[in-house]
């Protein structure tokens, strides 16, 4: 069936990164853009950025400029999302979805990462 | 970019109908006829309801309906049910090439 799985929870010191992967399956990889969205504890939905998987390329939320890269291997239908300079603000779940119509169709089961000394 | 304004809580009685809405400028819902709407409950990933203001996926109920007005849309819920109760977020394509989501409604059912 189609799906996207995202690797596990991670735990990080502030200032460290993150890389976070979200692989698919049951579709063909290249043909459908992945987002990546998060969501802090109790908060809303928060979007992040977007990869062509096709051809790599990528649109960031300004927030996230000069923090946020995506890459993606298309020999293993995986998306990787790595966030540096961490702070405690980034404690959140992080999502990957893939997009339809315009629309997030399919969704990761989401990656806790959490922000501590 | 400022998130889109939703109420953050609507409720109704089992049966009845409620509407969420979702506001934001002509550079974003205004401008394009690309909102979307998601269900979220606890713990879970969201769910998509509505794409392109109106369109249901396939398996989702037609208890779920949506709109749009100038720069506001509006996700309908009509025959509220007990697992009608969660949380709702609208999404929308920008200007710059972005997307933003709503603020989120929480919807109880009393």
């Amino acid at each position: 069936q189609v799906q996207l799985v995202q690797s596990g929870a991670e735990v990080k010191k502030p200032g460290a990164s993150v890389k976070v992967s979200c692989k698919a399956s049951g579709y063909t990889f290249i043909n459908y853009y992945i987002h990546w969205v998060r969501q802090a504890p109790g908060q809303g939905l928060e979007w992040m950025a977007i990869i062509n998987p096709n051809d790599g390329s990528k649109t960031y939320a300004q927030k996230f400029q000069g923090r946020l890269s995506m890459t993606r291997d298309t020999s293993t239908s995986t998306v990787y999302m790595e966030l540096s300079s961490l702070r405690s603000e980034d404690t959140a779940v992080y999502y990957c979805a893939r997009e339809m119509n315009d629309a997030l169709d399919i969704w990761g089961q989401g990656t806790m990462v959490t922000v501590s000394s | 970019q400022s998130a889109l304004t939703q109420p953050a809580s609507v409720s109704g009685s089992p049966g009845q109908s409620i509407t969420i809405s979702c506001t934001g400028t002509s550079s974003d819902v205004g401008g394009y006829n690309y909102v979307s709407w998601y269900q979220q409950h606890p713990g879970k990933a969201p769910k998509l309801l509505i794409y392109e203001v109106s369109n249901r996926p396939s398996g989702v109920s037609n208890r779920f309906s949506g709109s749009k007005s100038g720069n506001t849309a509006s996700l309908t819920i009509s025959g509220l049910q007990a697992e009608d109760e969660a949380d709702y977020y609208c999404s929308s394509y920008t200007s710059s090439s972005h997307y933003v989501f709503g603020t989120g409604t929480k919807v109880t059912v009393l």
